[in-house]
């Protein structure tokens, strides 16, 4: 009964290749996030969705593309990967009212060769 | 600009011994402040945070952190530190405008000694 749920938990894949993160929430909540953790373990948000509406979006490339086919659900899609595109990718969960804490999955280590 | 300072990037500390992580955070309004911990190749569990009301909270796992408006911080304390509390430390700010995010830290990377 994971709250937020990630699959693949690993991706290594090699450059110019697209590939996709799944994200699931069962707590009900109307608000999704997408976090980057780089090398430097230095997290920052990418997206946010709330009941499935993009309402952040972090001057992060076109080649990412977050899709929400409803608010438990959020994905993230990648196309053409660089090396650069290497991290952890964490997805994140919210209630919307005001400010409350974020529940996070266990991450997705992303490996571009 | 929000923002989130932690000086320490790695502390050593003594199984048994007090634990105090140093966080400052700058932010216009009134602060939404967590502490999360990712231990090895885990996400991120909330330890702890402070909306309003008593400045000193508590949290899970013996953690307790007070807020200090006037110097601007949220550090974290243990009173006595565990070989299981070796783990990296984030301390956030929540920024609400319309919507909602958590602006982080850098860390902080706890490592105990026996």
């Amino acid at each position: 009964d994971t709250a937020v749920s990630q699959t693949p938990k690993y991706l290594v894949t090699q450059m110019g290749n697209d590939k996709s993160i799944k994200c699931e929430q069962n707590l009900g909540h109307d608000t999704m996030y997408w976090y980057k953790q780089d090398s430097k373990k230095f997290l920052k948000i990418m997206f946010s969705y709330n009941n499935k509406e993009l309402i952040i979006n972090e001057t992060v490339p076109n080649r990412f593309s977050p899709k929400s086919p409803d608010k438990a659900h959020l994905n993230l899609h990648i196309n053409s990967l660089e090396l650069g595109d290497s991290a952890v990718y964490f997805c994140a969960s919210s209630q919307t009212q005001g400010m409350t804490e974020a529940f996070f999955g266990q991450g997705t280590r992303l490996t571009v060769v | 600009a929000q923002s989130v300072t932690q000086p320490d990037i790695h502390i050593t500390v003594s199984e048994g011994a007090s634990l105090e992580l140093r966080c400052n955070y700058s932010y216009g309004a009134t602060p939404y402040l967590f502490w999360y911990v990712q231990s090895p190749g885990q996400g991120l569990q909330l330890l702890l945070k402070y909306f309003s009301g008593d400045t000193l909270v508590q949290g899970i796992k013996g953690f307790e952190a007070e807020f200090k408006r006037s110097q601007s911080s949220f550090n974290l304390r243990k009173p006595s530190v565990h070989w299981s509390d070796a783990a990296e430390y984030f301390c956030a700010v929540g920024v609400v405008s319309g919507f909602q995010k958590l602006v982080f830290g850098t860390g902080t990377r706890l490592l105990v000694s026996p």
